[in-house]
This record gives structure tokens, sequence and C-alpha cells, in this order.
């Protein structure tokens, strides 16, 4: 399958700064990267959906001005959270949506990063 | 995208096949059953979908009924390191720009 990264793999930070989080897609080309996040002993959850070269679009309750997403490249999409505090402390993973035409219908796979583990004192 | 329902926990035998069941009653005709599994503290792997043949790849095979409400993944032959939370999600690939929304899935432990 396709490989997508994620750069760090863990951070600590002081509180009250902000950490950029990266996902690459680095055997295919992107157009839509998602955001999840995943508490302890909790399922993962969807933050936002990135899509190259427009606005990212957020889940109800997640806060547009705390968690900034750049989708700059069609293999590369970044999350930044600003002002982290120790709730924002959290496992953030991302996937890269992979589409591919065949026999004149889309075949879509979801790869994912191996995760990033934020931990703010 | 419709909703599943999946056993919170199972075990199995290394060696021996794990079956894992997925009901999603309410699934339209166009929504695919997808399957991933997290492994601790790493991001979830595809293994599979379907719309309602079977299929198998490398990984597993997917048996879905005849009336599409329920699905079941095969892992052949289980191994340690396949002990990790299956998600079994049901949607339309095309809707939502892709988007995924996982339950709370299964936790799958392998035993020597």
């Amino acid at each position: 399958g396709a490989v997508v990264s994620q750069h760090p793999s863990r951070v600590i930070c002081k509180s009250g700064t902000s950490v950029k989080i990266e996902c690459r897609s680095l055997d295919f080309q992107a157009t839509t990267m998602f955001w999840y996040r995943q508490f302890p002993k909790q399922s993962l959850m969807l933050m936002a959906t990135s899509n190259e070269g427009s606005k990212a679009t957020y889940e109800q309750g997640v806060e547009k001005d705390k968690f900034l997403i750049n989708h700059a490249s069609l293999t590369l999409s970044t999350l930044t959270v600003t002002s982290a505090h120790p709730e924002d402390s959290s496992f953030y993973i991302c996937s890269a949506r992979d589409w591919k035409a065949s026999g004149g219908k889309g075949q879509e796979t979801q790869y994912f990063g191996p995760g990033t583990r934020l931990l703010v004192l | 995208d419709a909703k599943t329902t999946q056993p919170p926990s199972m075990d199995c035998a290394e060696g021996r096949a794990a079956n894992l069941p997925c009901n999603h009653s309410t699934i339209s005709g166009n929504e695919y059953v997808y399957w991933y599994r997290q492994i601790h503290s790493q991001g979830p792997q595809y293994i599979i979908h379907g719309l309602k043949n079977n299929e198998t790849n490398e990984m597993a095979s997917l048996i879905i009924t005849e009336d599409r409400k329920s699905s079941t993944l095969i892992l052949p032959h289980a191994t340690l390191r396949d002990t990790a939370v299956y998600y079994c999600i049901v949607r339309v690939p095309t809707d939502s720009w892709g988007k995924l929304q996982f339950g709370a899935g299964t936790q799958v432990v392998v035993t020597p």
C-alpha cells in the first residue's frame, strides 16, 4: 500500500507555544487529507478535511483558529496547534485519500500516517 | 453514513482463523463496507473493502451477506501481530470528500 509519513512522531512543548505537524503522502498525490485526534482509550475523532489549494473544512466543535491547517501541495498538509494547552495533549493522526479511476469508476483508499504524540506541559 | 455495530472485544488463538462480525442493518445500496485496524500507538491500516461481492486480498477476506445487512472480516491464520482494534465502517466513497467516521471497533487479542 501507499505510504503516508508524519513528522514529528512525538513532541513535548510548553503551554502557550505553537506546534506544527507535517503529513506527507510519499508515493501518491492526495488532493484531500484528513486530520484526526485520538485520546487514550478512545476512538479516532475526525477534526478536519484538508483540500489542496482551498480552506480546510472543520468538524463541529473544532476551533479553526486554534488548529490551523494548510494544504499547500498535493503531497503535504500541515496542522499547527496554536497556543497549545495541556488539554490539547493527544495523538494526532493524518490520512491521505488516494483516488484512482478504474474501469470508468473510482476506487478510493485512505492511507494513514503513523501519528504524532503531542504532550503539552 | 450507516451506523455499524461490532462486539467490543474478542480473543483468538494464534494460527486459527479470526472471524470478526459487523452489523450494518441500515446500509444503503451505494454504501461500501470498509475495514481498518489500529495497532496500539500506530495509525490505522487499511485492510479491505467491498460493496456486495466477497473480497479477498493478502491480508484478509470480507464476506458480505446477500442482504448486505452484515459482514464478516476473516483473518485466515491469526498471528500475535494481528492484535489490534478492528474498525468496520460503511460509507459511500465519494460522499463527504471521503470522510471516515470511526466507531469503537473490536479489540482483538491474539494469544499464543
